[in-house]
């Protein structure tokens, strides 16, 4: 079975520094999707990047980039020029990229607050 | 992106009874999901709703407990029955396309639900 870790349940980072959230998972499977998602106070989850695994150019997004590291299985997202809207939980997760396969597995998520 | 909808968005419940959550998609979807996010915790799947047939459940939740209906591509209903305490939770939707080249799920705002 799939599992992903997250092992920062808090973080904080100055307003316009930088931050990186850490996310390892676990799998014998080699085609899949990798996500972060955000969710504000308001409950709404909000996708913030995505990766696939035969991919390996890194993704990137705005401020929002990861570095993806296939063999390590590790997934970290990086945060630059933080802004008091980025305070939320983040959430990694996994799915295979396999028609019939497409639950989501999250892991237990960081809280990241920003400091003014 | 899809927008989705829920419907309560909160409700307190009473032992014992049941409660059905509703979910509105502004467009049609393939697959449309159920998970739960119980207090400080994770996003964990409960089925798919699956359109014209029976839902499929993840390890853990029955049908019984979780009654699911899907009657057409755009709207889903999850009932949680008998409910205790322990089934406080916030009941989210999600939906993706399937064979969408990014794999992405959006979801719904999620219906927080109180037992008491």
């Amino acid at each position: 079975a799939q599992t992903v870790t997250q092992s920062q349940p808090e973080m904080s980072v100055q307003e316009a520094e930088t931050v990186t959230l850490s996310c390892t998972y676990d799998t014998s499977e080699s085609d899949y999707y990798l996500f972060w998602y955000k969710q504000p106070p308001s409950r709404q989850m909000i996708l913030v990047i995505r990766q696939e695994a035969y991919k390996q150019q890194n993704a990137t997004e705005n401020r929002f980039s990861v570095n993806f590291q296939k063999a390590a299985k590790s997934f970290s997202l990086k945060i630059s020029d933080s802004q008091l809207g980025d305070a939320a939980m983040y959430f990694c997760a996994y799915r295979l990229r396999r028609t019939g396969n497409e639950k989501l597995t999250f892991g237990t998520g960081t809280r990241l607050t920003i400091i003014p | 992106s899809a927008v989705i909808s829920q419907k309560p968005s909160r409700d307190i419940c009473q032992r014992g009874t049941s409660l059905t959550i509703q979910c509105q998609v502004d467009s049609q979807v393939t697959m449309m999901f159920w998970y739960r996010q119980q207090p400080g915790q994770s996003l964990t799947l409960i089925a798919t709703a699956n359109q014209g047939s029976e839902a499929t459940y993840e390890s853990g939740f029955v049908i019984d407990k979780f009654p699911i209906s899907r009657p057409n591509l755009t709207f889903s209903t999850l009932t949680v029955s008998n409910m205790s305490p322990e089934d406080s939770s916030i009941y989210l939707c999600s939906v993706e396309e399937r064979g969408g080249e990014w794999g992405e799920q959006f979801f719904g705002p999620g219906t927080r639900l109180t037992v008491l």
